[in-house]
């Protein structure tokens, strides 16, 4: 099993660009979900979804937009991107009540 | 806003000694868990506490949980060169919606010098 794959791992972009960020799981698990990563400052939730076809706010969600059309994947996207969302994207899944796996990040840098 | 604080933000200790972290939350909980992250990498989950424990050992890590203080601390003992790495905690909050849902703490850099 490959766990939890982030594509890219890394990407520049200009002010106003837009892209999607890939997640795949393999573990069939039920919920999926997008972080942040600034320095000093751990992981913020950004959105999450418990199925497919579903999707929900974390807290911090403005610029962002999510999908969540197959089971496996969970895409986050930028629409118009901006230098304060230059960060490390994390995605995670999980099945029930067990812990979170989490990839092993995109680091986005916004000019 | 972040749920979690941890203290000491760097922690750096030679080989062979106990490396210890605090981490203080704000709201009652279903458990907290604490994560590792080596440089460049995702976080891997280390060991969850439940609301209703106060201990927990996995290997040579032990974590206490003091729901009164809302408060957590990881004891890593014997450390290795290894255990170099960020560590975090992380709490999900009581209640039937929570969906897994942490909130994380800004970590503690842990540097173990050979």
């Amino acid at each position: 099993n490959a766990g939890v794959t982030q594509t890219p791992k890394f990407r520049v972009l200009k002010t106003g660009q837009s892209m999607t960020l890939l997640c795949a799981q393999d573990m069939n698990h039920e919920y999926m979900y997008w972080y942040r990563q600034d320095p000093g400052m751990g992981l913020r939730l950004i959105h999450y979804s418990v199925g497919e076809g579903t999707t929900a706010k974390g807290e911090v969600p403005d610029g962002y937009n999510v999908s969540r059309l197959k089971k496996q994947n969970f895409l986050l996207g930028l629409e118009s991107a901006a230098p304060s969302q230059t960060s490390v994207y994390f995605c995670a899944s999980k099945k029930g009540s067990k812990p979170q796996h989490f990839g092993d990040g995109t680091r986005l840098s916004i000019l | 806003s972040q749920q979690g604080e941890e203290d000491p933000q760097a922690l750096s200790i030679q080989e062979g000694e106990n490396a210890t972290m605090n981490c203080s939350y704000k709201t009652s909980i279903n458990n907290l868990q604490w994560y590792r992250q080596n440089s460049g990498r995702g976080l891997v989950h280390l060991i969850l506490i439940r609301s209703n424990e106060r201990e927990k050992h996995s290997g040579r890590l032990r974590v206490t949980l003091d729901t009164s203080k809302k408060s957590s601390s990881l004891l890593i003992t014997a450390s290795r060169a290894a255990d170099t790495a960020s560590y975090f905690c992380a709490t999900e909050s009581a209640g039937g919606t929570s969906y897994g849902k942490l909130t994380f703490g800004q970590g503690t850099i842990l540097t173990v010098h050979p």
